[in-house]
């Protein structure tokens, strides 16, 4: 069974950082493109970031370019994104998914609120 | 880019049948067939219902079907039943780099 758990997210300040984790299990996870995907409150879904089966490739969303970095560690079956300068509109659920030009499977997610 | 179009709401009675709309550009689409849908409960993750248009997951109804013509792809359900009571979104492949999602349809089943 294809299961996808993440985990790191929190209350933060604007400014700050935050690392999130999703460990896969059930599927060769080095075969796959990784995506996350972030839904604000009340709000839809928002792709963030995706990364290529070696790493090699990774691309992201304008809003948070230069801030947020995506990475996997295949030896562990585990994707992150590592967070900088959070903003306020960065609160949301923060969901990893296994990307394959669609979702086919969906973490639980992760909640990340950026507040004072 | 901006989001791809749906509805912000739906509704039919059980055993009816609805259809939800995303519309896009030629851009994305219009210019591939990597529309998927997905269904989301509420305080759920979501789930994929439709891939590449119209392709059915091993384990969802065939009451759920897809269809694309021009800058336009429609997610029908048929046989409405009260746990298809959920936010649909869609999403298209929109080139290179680029990933779209729909705003979402808060579907009621009556």
């Amino acid at each position: 069974e294809v299961q996808l758990v993440e985990s790191g997210g929190g209350l933060v300040q604007p400014g700050a950082s935050l690392r999130l984790s999703c460990a896969g299990s059930g599927f060769t996870f080095s075969s796959y493109w990784m995506s996350w995907v972030r839904q604000a409150p009340g709000k839809g879904l928002e792709w963030v970031a995706n990364i290529k089966q070696d790493g090699s490739e990774k691309y992201y969303v304008d809003s948070v370019k230069g801030r947020f970095t995506i990475s996997r560690d295949n030896a562990k079956n585990s994707l992150y994104l590592q967070m900088n300068s959070l903003r306020a509109e960065d609160t949301a659920v923060y969901y990893c998914a296994r990307d394959r030009t669609w979702y086919d499977y969906w973490g639980r997610g992760t909640l990340v609120t950026v507040s004072s | 880019q901006s989001a791809l179009t749906q509805p912000p709401s739906a509704s039919g009675s059980p055993g009816q049948s609805v259809a939800i709309s995303c519309t896009g550009t030629s851009s994305d689409v219009g210019g591939y067939n990597y529309v998927s849908w997905y269904q989301q409960h509420p305080g759920k993750a979501p789930k994929l219902i439709l891939s590449e248009v119209s392709k059915r997951p091993s384990g969802v109804p065939d009451r759920f079907s897809g269809s694309k013509s021009g800058n336009t792809a429609s997610l029908t359900v048929s046989g409405l039943q009260a746990e298809d009571e959920a936010d649909y979104y869609c999403n298209s492949y929109a080139g290179g780099t680029n990933v779209l999602f729909g705003g979402g349809t808060k579907l009621t089943v009556l």
